[in-house]
């Protein structure tokens, strides 16, 4: 199978900073998603990398290594609607465009 | 307003009883998408189709059908072989254009089989 890790817990304060890492496979990669899931509800997009880097969007970055089969998901400036599950998915090659999902991240932000 | 609607929110069913969850999305996407969630696990995919008249299974279809008559519309049957239906039910859709393989979810159907 196509194993994707992550964290299953975090814990962190208001105003802080959060790093949530995933890792995969890296034969046949093709892009990386994140997705942020609140309790009981639909996930929603938060980045794509495709490339190595760091891309930015407002309080969250996501980082791409496609050598070392590794991601970040960077959250600033915490606030209390942060806590919420933080998903990474992998999308593989010769996989009709599917996506393979981690098992989650569940961040919870303290006062 | 664009999206993608399931209905119903939560659904009861007794064990047994085949039911039908809906989606339906007005995004003029081509590919959909069913995944099923379980506390503390990823998604895990059930079917997809990627065009009209057509699907394919995905990693745990045993006891779903499904059908894509519409472009709009991917229904998913749950049937009385599936043996632990009760779960969270998510459908996306994507496009098959310039937005890439960005899945767009819909708000999910909660099914408790009793």
């Amino acid at each position: 199978g196509q194993n994707i890790d992550q964290p299953t817990e975090m814990t962190a304060t208001e105003g802080a900073i959060v790093q949530i890492n995933c890792t995969y496979q890296t034969s046949g990669f093709n892009g990386l998603f994140w997705y942020q899931q609140h309790a009981g509800e639909a996930p929603t997009f938060l980045s794509y990398n495709v490339l190595d880097g760091l891309e930015e969007k407002g309080r969250f970055s996501s980082f791409l290594s496609r050598s070392k089969g590794y991601s970040y998901l960077l959250l600033k400036e915490l606030q209390m609607k942060d806590s919420a599950s933080y998903l990474c998915a992998v999308l593989f090659s010769g996989s009709a465009r599917q996506l393979t999902f981690g098992s989650g991240t569940q961040l919870t932000v303290l006062p | 307003d664009g999206g993608i609607t399931q209905s119903p929110k939560y659904l009861f069913r007794k064990e047994g009883q085949n039911v039908t969850l809906s989606c339906e999305q007005n995004l003029n996407h081509d590919a959909m998408y069913w995944y099923r969630q379980d506390p503390g696990q990823g998604l895990r995919l059930i079917y997809y189709s990627q065009i009209v008249n057509d699907f394919q299974k995905g990693d745990i279809a045993e006891g779903y059908s499904v059908s894509r008559e519409k472009k709009e519309s991917f229904p998913l049957t749950v049937t009385s072989a599936q043996k632990n239906p009760t779960a969270f039910y998510l459908c996306a859709s994507k496009t098959s254009g310039g937005d890439g393989d960005t899945q767009y979810f819909g708000p999910g159907t909660r099914l408790t089989v009793l």
